[in-house]
């Protein structure tokens, strides 16, 4: 059973572009969150998505950040017109039920240059 | 306002040497407090979920208890193999998001 899976793990991206980070959830997992971990930060919560529905995004950026689960494929956070203050490791994790454990992925590690 | 404060931030201890770390809390009613692992460069470990309080799981040379307004992780006799940062989430009544301390990196040498 493969665990949580996200890609890229690296990504660089020049100021100005999109920044596009996929997360395919553990199998039989339909909850999926995403998280920030800053340099010398902890982790923050982003969004909570289900299939096609957004639970929880009390923790996005106004502005230029936007997510989605759909019914088929993997979840996606899309990032537009990156700043440096972007980067950062983009961690995702799921869950087969509403407030059970919480599994996570490798991340992926945004550089903005 | 939900927050987790996690002490020390930073422990070194030498092989076999036991000790604790601590999670304090304050949420608006805990669904669950939830222990990770994370190694550097790497995604949190999950270890443990506690529900209420006076439970305590354990595995291996880690044993996770929970009170009313704090959470311990006891370390026996450690090895340099869980040299590691240790995070503490809870969850809010409502579900789903985790709201995490800053962590203690653990540094354990032989």
């Amino acid at each position: 059973n493969a665990g949580v899976m996200q890609n890229p793990r690296h990504l660089v991206r020049r100021r100005g572009q999109e920044a596009r980070l996929r997360c395919s959830p553990m199998k039989g997992h339909s909850h999926v969150y995403w998280y920030r971990q800053l340099p010398e930060e902890g982790l923050k919560f982003m969004v909570y998505l289900q299939k096609e529905n957004i639970i929880d995004e009390s923790g996005m950026p106004k502005e230029r950040f936007s997510a989605e689960f759909p019914k088929e494929g993997p979840s996606i956070l899309r990032i537009q017109q990156v700043v440096r203050g972007d980067s950062a490791a983009y961690f995702c994790a799921s869950s087969p039920e509403k407030g059970t454990e919480a599994f996570f992925g490798q991340g992926t590690r945004l550089t903005v240059v | 306002e939900d927050q987790v404060t996690q002490s020390p931030e930073a422990l070194r201890l030498q092989e076999g040497e036991s000790s604790s770390l601590n999670c304090s809390y304050t949420v608006s009613g805990l669904r669950g407090l939830f222990w990770y692992r994370q190694d550097p460069g790497k995604g949190p470990e999950f270890l443990f979920t506690l529900y209420s309080a006076g439970e305590e799981k354990e595995k291996e040379r880690l044993k996770a208890t929970l009170t009313k307004k704090e959470s311990f992780l006891h370390i026996t006799a450690p090895k340099p193999e869980d040299s590691a940062t240790y995070l503490c989430a809870v969850q809010a009544p409502q579900g789903g998001k985790l709201i995490f301390g800053q962590g203690t990196e653990l540094s354990v040498k032989p």
